[in-house]
């Protein structure tokens, strides 16, 4: 199976900061990446597919990049209901989709 | 506006089974492809099994292959998870999730999950 590693695990971020979050892939995977958004008692909720398309009604503060075996998921601007843990998640359709350990982003 | 509820959690002795249902409703179920995930109690998300639109094709997580049993009833727009000799490392909310229908696996949305715990 293919390994995602996230980095870092937790962040500590104040309202407005810029938050980046990176995720890396044992092996290429092109660009078969989502970024996830859970927040506790929540379903989790699909932010960017394909490494970079932001899906449908997700705010324009969050950019993802990166192809091959690095990804980054940016928040521009970190608003109070952006508090949450954020999942990678290789998305390739012949292996078993896998996720990254999350990165939790709190308030500072 | 999409929408899944997940029933069927609860608590079950090790070894024991459990069966998980997942309703869908406002799409065309048999369109899509549909996933089961879960998250056990303090660690990340876990992909648990997914089933194409039409039941013909089903792969599992290797920690529950031979175990768990995913199937759907397209006229009853359900999906169900069958879980056999349950342990304890099987504890966990466990969500249901449609694919996006573009290629790759992306679940978008989830539903709201349903607690299993394994214990004696």
């Amino acid at each position: 199976d293919i390994q995602m590693t996230q980095s870092p695990s937790s962040v500590s971020a104040s309202v407005g900061d810029r938050v980046t979050i990176t995720c890396r892939a044992s092996q290429d995977i092109s660009n078969w990446l989502a970024w996830y958004q859970h927040k506790p008692g929540k379903a989790p909720k699909l932010l960017i597919y394909g490494a970079s398309t932001l899906q449908s009604g997700v705010p324009s503060r969050f950019r993802g990049s990166g192809s091959g075996t690095d990804f980054t998921l940016t928040i521009s601007s970190l608003q109070p209901e952006d508090f949450a843990t954020y999942y990678c998640q290789q998305a390739d359709a012949s292996p078993p989709p896998t996720f990254g350990g999350g990165t939790k982003v709190d308030i500072k | 506006e999409v929408h899944l509820v997940e029933s069927g959690g609860g608590l079950v002795q090790p070894g024991g089974s459990l069966r998980l249902a997942c309703a869908a409703s406002e799409f065309t179920f048999s369109n899509y492809w549909m996933h089961w995930v879960r998250q056990a109690p303090g660690e990340g998300l876990e992909w648990v099994a997914r089933i194409n639109g039409g039941g013909t094709t089903r792969n599992y997580a290797a920690s529950v292959k031979g175990r768990f049993t995913i199937s759907r009833d397209n006229a009853k727009s359900t999906l169900y998870l069958q879980m056999n000799t349950l342990k304890a490392e099987d504890t966990a909310i466990y969500y249901c999730a449609r694919d996006l229908g573009v290629l790759g696996n992306y679940g978008d949305p989830w539903g709201q999950g349903t607690l299993v715990t394994v214990s004696s």
